[in-house]
């Protein structure tokens, strides 16, 4: 039972253009929500995270939306640059719950 | 920049042996988490401490798993009888202690391979 969904294995964007990543999520007791990056053979490292009582959060080139209605968040990616180019991996918690639920991941390649 | 560390970053073993991981936390951080990630699957939760008190184990983690975290501050993660199945990245993470709201952080894992 997947409850963080990321359905798109992959995207491939052009340099200096916007990546757009998405994840759902079925569990409507996450109120916490984090994406991570991650490169091969290394840990994963965190990019930006989101409470439920927002729905937005801005750190330079990285925007997170959360709509909750829609059980959906959304990492932006403006402008991509090809050091970008890595896993994504979108996470959820539940209050006092410390555990995070993660999703696949999505593979962003970003073209020079 | 005293990041989440892990040791031993790679482990070949033979089916039937048994391994043990360490993993030493960001020093301030009171919460300590273990997560296995295998090929085309996010991470997923194994167990997490706070202090030395293990307060949730996965039902991933079966009997041959056992973890520790004797004094509060480092913690290791054995399996024993090992199984090919146990092949898998297994991660450790930190955050801090009050809230809920806290950022957990990774280290760079421990890459298990059993023969």
């Amino acid at each position: 039972d997947q409850q963080v969904k990321q359905n798109s294995p992959s995207l491939s964007v052009q340099e200096g253009r916007i990546s757009i990543l998405n994840c759902d999520y079925t569990n409507s007791m996450f109120d916490y929500f984090l994406w991570y990056k991650k490169y091969p053979a290394e840990g994963p490292t965190f990019l930006i995270s989101i409470s439920s009582i927002k729905d937005k959060n801005e750190d330079g080139r990285f925007t997170v939306f959360l709509n909750k209605s829609a059980k959906h968040l959304s990492l932006h990616i403006v402008p991509s640059q090809p050091g970008d180019s890595a896993v994504y991996f979108c996470a959820a918690k539940t209050g006092a719950n410390s555990k995070l639920t993660f999703g696949k991941g999505i593979t962003l390649s970003v073209r020079p | 920049d005293t990041g989440v560390s892990q040791d031993p970053r790679h482990k070949i073993t033979k089916r039937g042996q048994n391994v043990t991981f360490r993993c030493d936390p960001i020093s301030e951080h009171n919460r300590l988490y273990w997560y296995r990630q295998t090929l085309g699957q996010g991470p997923e939760f194994l167990t997490y401490f706070q202090n030395e008190a293990q307060l949730e184990k996965s039902r991933l983690l079966s009997d041959r798993f056992s973890a520790e975290r004797p004094k509060g501050s480092f913690s290791t993660l054995e399996i024993q009888r090992t199984e090919q199945g146990d092949s898998a990245m297994y991660l450790c993470a930190s955050s801090q202690n009050s809230g809920r709201f806290y950022e957990q952080y990774f280290g760079p894992g421990t890459r298990l391979t059993v023969t």
